[in-house]
C-alpha cells in the first residue's frame, strides 16, 4: 500500500519556467490538499479538493493552479515560477466520512528551488 | 479565522530530560479536532495524536502525554525522558469542519542532545 506518492522529489527551475507536481493516492480518499512549507512558517494551504472535478483556493493560492480530473490524482501547477515559490511542497489526503477527525496522510514532499 | 500558535521556536534539552511543547489555538467552531504531527530530519510528516473539542481527557502513551485544556485553548505535548530520536520539528494543527482544512502552527524544533 503506497499511500500518498509525490513526484518529483526534487526539482530546480529557472524563473519563468513552468512545471507540474503530481500527487497520487491509493486509499480512495475524497479530500486532497496541497501545502507548502517554508522555514519557520509551518505548513500553509495552497489549494484543496473535496472530490473529483472540484478544487478550491486555500490560504496562499496565488501563482498556482490545480486540477483533480481523477479521484486518485491531484496536480499542482506553476505556470511561471518565481523565486518566492522556492519551498517544500506536501500533498495530503483524508477520507470524507471522517474528514474532521482523520489525520492527514502526507506524501514525502517535493523540494522545489527556483533560481 | 483560525489560528494556531506555537510560541517556542526552538527547544534544546539533554537526553532524559522532560520537555513540554506548547500549543495555543483560536477558533469560533464548537466542533473541531486538534492534532500533533512530528517531522523528523528525514522530512516526512508523521501523525502522533488527535483530540476532539469535546474530550478534555488527557492521555499518556508511553513517554508521550498530552494536556488539552479548552478553557485556555491549549493542547500541550510532553515528552518524558527524552531521547535523541525525539529530535524533530513538531507541529500542532487545528482541523475545522470546513472541508476538513487544517491550520498549522509554525512548528517547534526540538533538539535532544546526548
Amino acid at each position: 500500500n503506497a499511500g500518498v506518492t509525490q513526484t518529483p522529489k526534487f526539482r530546480v527551475l529557472k524563473t519563468g519556467q513552468s512545471m507540474t507536481l503530481l500527487c497520487a493516492q491509493d486509499m480512495n480518499h475524497e479530500y486532497m490538499y496541497w501545502y507548502r512549507q517554508d522555514p519557520g512558517m509551518g505548513l500553509r494551504l495552497i489549494h484543496y479538493s473535496v472530490g473529483e472535478g472540484t478544487t478550491a483556493k486555500g490560504e496562499v493560492p496565488d501563482g498556482y493552479n490545480v486540477s483533480r480530473l481523477k479521484k486518485q490524482n491531484f496536480l499542482l501547477g506553476l505556470e511561471s515560477a518565481a523565486p518566492s515559490q522556492t519551498s517544500v511542497y506536501f500533498c495530503a489526503s483524508t477520507p470524507i466520512r471522517t474528514v474532521i477527525n482523520s489525520p492527514l496522510h502526507f506524501g514525502n514532499g517535493t523540494r522545489l528551488t527556483v533560481t | 479565522a483560525q489560528k494556531v500558535t506555537q510560541a517556542q521556536t526552538e527547544i534544546s534539552v539533554v537526553e532524559k530530560e522532560d520537555v513540554t511543547l506548547d500549543c495555543v489555538y483560536e477558533t469560533r467552531d464548537t466542533t473541531y479536532y486538534l492534532f500533533w504531527y512530528k517531522q523528523p530530519p528525514s522530512g516526512e510528516l508523521v501523525f502522533l495524536i488527535r483530540r476532539n473539542s469535546f474530550d478534555e481527557q488527557n492521555e499518556i502513551s508511553g513517554r508521550y502525554s498530552w494536556n488539552f485544556q479548552k478553557s485556555t485553548s491549549s493542547f500541550n505535548f510532553t515528552i518524558t525522558a527524552s531521547q535523541v530520536v525525539d529530535s524533530a520539528v513538531y507541529f500542532c494543527a487545528l482541523r475545522s469542519t470546513n472541508a476538513g482544512k487544517s491550520t498549522f502552527g509554525d512548528g517547534t524544533t526540538l533538539t535532544v542532545k546526548p
